[in-house]
């Protein structure tokens, strides 16, 4: 079945480490995003991709990094300069064009001690 | 950065009874708003897309309608149901070119037996 893998579901990490969460779509779907949802409030935008090898940055980019080296693939990096890292990220993905709807993975949760 | 706001931000009602909730975003560039339904524990599911000025959309007992020029949406749940029990979010894409959505912080229903 398509759809959007997010790996992994909970990961702790010790302050100062890098983290890469792991989003993979079969969907052939063209644009990718990640978001980030803390206790109480609403998804944001981190970044999001329209393209292979192109990404631009969403409302919260700083302290986090991605690459979109390969259509089906959109990793985020959770760096050390990230000062709240602790927080439920959401990777997404929508095949361009008018009237598609946007699928979602099922998150993961990051907890940084 | 774009703002979309949702209201009322939680509420809890009686099953049988109907209600709805508003979706504002920026009534300028507007290119489309969505409607997704996320139950806890589940990923984000699509409810609606709608681009049209006027648009009114029906899913069963869920209906949305859509003002572009003031900028706001709402969405109608008739008859609500317990399983109607979820956080519904609506997702804004201004015309900028760009696949960028930006999504509200959510509504989250309770639906009480």
């Amino acid at each position: 079945d398509g759809g959007i893998t997010q790996s992994p579901k909970y990961l702790f990490r010790k302050e100062g480490q890098n983290v890469t969460l792991s989003c993979e779509q079969n969907l052939n779907h063209d644009a990718m995003y990640w978001y980030r949802q803390d206790p109480g409030q609403g998804l944001r935008l981190i970044y999001y991709s329209q393209i292979v090898n192109d990404f631009q940055k969403g409302d919260i980019a700083e302290g986090y990094s991605v690459s979109r080296e390969k259509k089906e693939s959109f990793p985020l990096t959770v760096t050390s300069a990230q000062k709240n890292p602790t927080a439920f990220y959401l990777c997404a993905s929508i095949s361009t064009g008018e009237g598609n709807t946007i699928y979602f993975g099922e998150g993961s949760w990051l907890t940084v001690v | 950065i774009l703002n979309v706001e949702q209201s009322p931000q939680s509420l809890h009602v009686q099953e049988g009874d109907s209600t709805n909730f508003t979706c504002s975003f920026p009534s300028s560039n507007f290119y489309a708003l969505h409607w997704y339904r996320w139950e806890t524990a589940k990923s984000p599911e699509a409810l609606f897309v709608m681009t049209l000025n006027g648009d009114e959309k029906k899913k069963g007992r869920i209906s949305a309608t859509l003002n572009t020029k003031e900028g706001y949406s709402y969405l109608y749940i008739k008859g609500s149901q317990p399983e109607d029990s979820a956080t519904y979010l609506c997702a804004f894409r201004p015309t900028s070119g760009t696949y960028k959505y930006i999504f509200g912080t959510g509504t989250r229903l309770k639906v009480l037996a």
